[in-house]
Formats: structure tokens, sequence, C-alpha cells
């Protein structure tokens, strides 16, 4: 089925280890984002990607790190998690960088401990 | 920056009643306005959006207007169901821009 993927669901973390959280979509769409959710702030950018191998910096970059090696995957991972990184993430994938809907993964739930 | 705002955390309506949620923006360099619903435990989802050159668009129950000069979006909706209730994010975005969303505003049916 074509959608979007998002693994795992939900992910304890002690602080200081490296965590990547998985992102796989199969509608081959251009650009793929990677949204936190926190109560209070809504949903706040990470990072995008507009293709392969081409990234950029959202509002909260700071801690994480990406890649796209192919259209398809767009890992999230955090180098040293921090308490603060306890969230919701959510990664999404569009045709546009922001003027057509963006489709939304379920979610994946970290805690770090 | 905020360039979206959300001022209302939450909102309950009864069934059958009219849904106005509210969104105030900055600035004017984005082109689309979007709404997302999303439900406890999964991912947003689109609902409905509007393009910065019109004043209106209507999909169903669910009715988007913009006030250009006043820099305020809302969505209604109209009548209000149980399954509406769900939080609700209003989001702007651009073709040079990625979607920024406000906060948020959690909508309560009663039936």
């Amino acid at each position: 089925d074509a959608g979007i993927t998002q693994s795992p669901r939900y992910k304890i973390t002690e602080t200081g280890r490296q965590v990547t959280l998985m992102c796989h979509q199969t509608w081959s769409h251009s650009y793929m984002f990677w949204y936190r959710q926190d109560l209070g702030h809504g949903l706040r950018l990470i990072y995008y990607s507009a293709a392969a191998d081409i990234t950029d910096k959202g509002e909260v970059p700071d801690g994480y790190v990406v890649s796209r090696s192919k259209t398809e995957n767009f890992p999230l991972t955090l180098e040293s998690a921090t308490r603060s990184q306890t969230s919701v993430y959510f990664c999404a994938s569009s045709e546009s960088r922001g003027f057509t809907e963006a489709f939304f993964g379920q979610g994946t739930r970290l805690t770090v401990v | 920056d905020q360039q979206v705002k959300q001022n209302s955390p939450s909102l309950s309506v009864q069934e059958g009643r009219i849904s106005i949620l509210n969104c105030d923006y900055t600035n004017s360099m984005f082109d689309y306005f979007l709404w997302y619903k999303k439900y406890p435990a999964e991912g947003p989802t689109f609902l409905i959006s509007i393009s910065s050159i019109k004043d209106k668009n209507e999909d169903g129950r669910f009715t988007v207007f913009l006030n250009k000069s006043a820099k305020h979006l809302s969505l209604h909706i109209v009548p209000s169901q149980p399954g509406d209730s769900a939080v609700y994010f209003c989001s702007r975005g651009s073709g040079n821009t990625p979607l920024v969303f406000g906060k948020g505003t959690r909508l309560s049916v009663i039936a």
C-alpha cells in the first residue's frame, strides 16, 4: 500500500545515546520533512529535504542529523539524546515545499530518560 | 517568530452547532494556508486549504475564510459532529517555504 511509515512507533532511550528514527514513503514525493510535536509548541520543523542528498534546516535543527541517500527514505538521527528531545516526531512527504498538502506518518513517541 | 497563531487552545461546541476555529498570521510572504486535523496517536491529516488569492473555500461541512486585510483565517464546521473532536492545526507555506504550523486548537464536540 502507498503511504508513509515511521519506525519505531515508540522508543525509550537513555541520555547520551544515539538513536535513529526511520521514515519511508512510497509516493515518490520529492519533499520530506521531520516535525516534532510538543505541548504548547504545536508542530515545529526540524529538517526537510527537497530531493536525495539535498537537506535544509528547519526551526529547531540543533542536536539532530538527517540524510537522504534514497528518495523514499529520510532517517532522523539524534546524535546524543537529551531529555529535551523527548517528544513525538512526525515525518511527512509532499510534492512541493509548502503549497500542497503534506502527508504525515503516524509518529514516533520518543522518551529520553 | 511564530508566523501563524492560534490563540485559543481549546473550544467546546454542542453537536449540530457551528464550530469556528481561528488563526492569525504575520507578514504576507506565504501563499497557501492549510488546516490539518489530528486525532490522538495518529499523524495530522489534511483537511482543507485556501490560496491567498481567494477569500473562501468550501468542502462539505468545512469552510475556510481568509481575511487578508486583518491577516486572519477561520475554519467553520457546520454542523459539528462528535467525530470532529480533535486538535486542529492552522499552517501556511509557499513554494519557497515549508509548512509552518500554529500551536493547535483542541475541539470538543459534545453530544
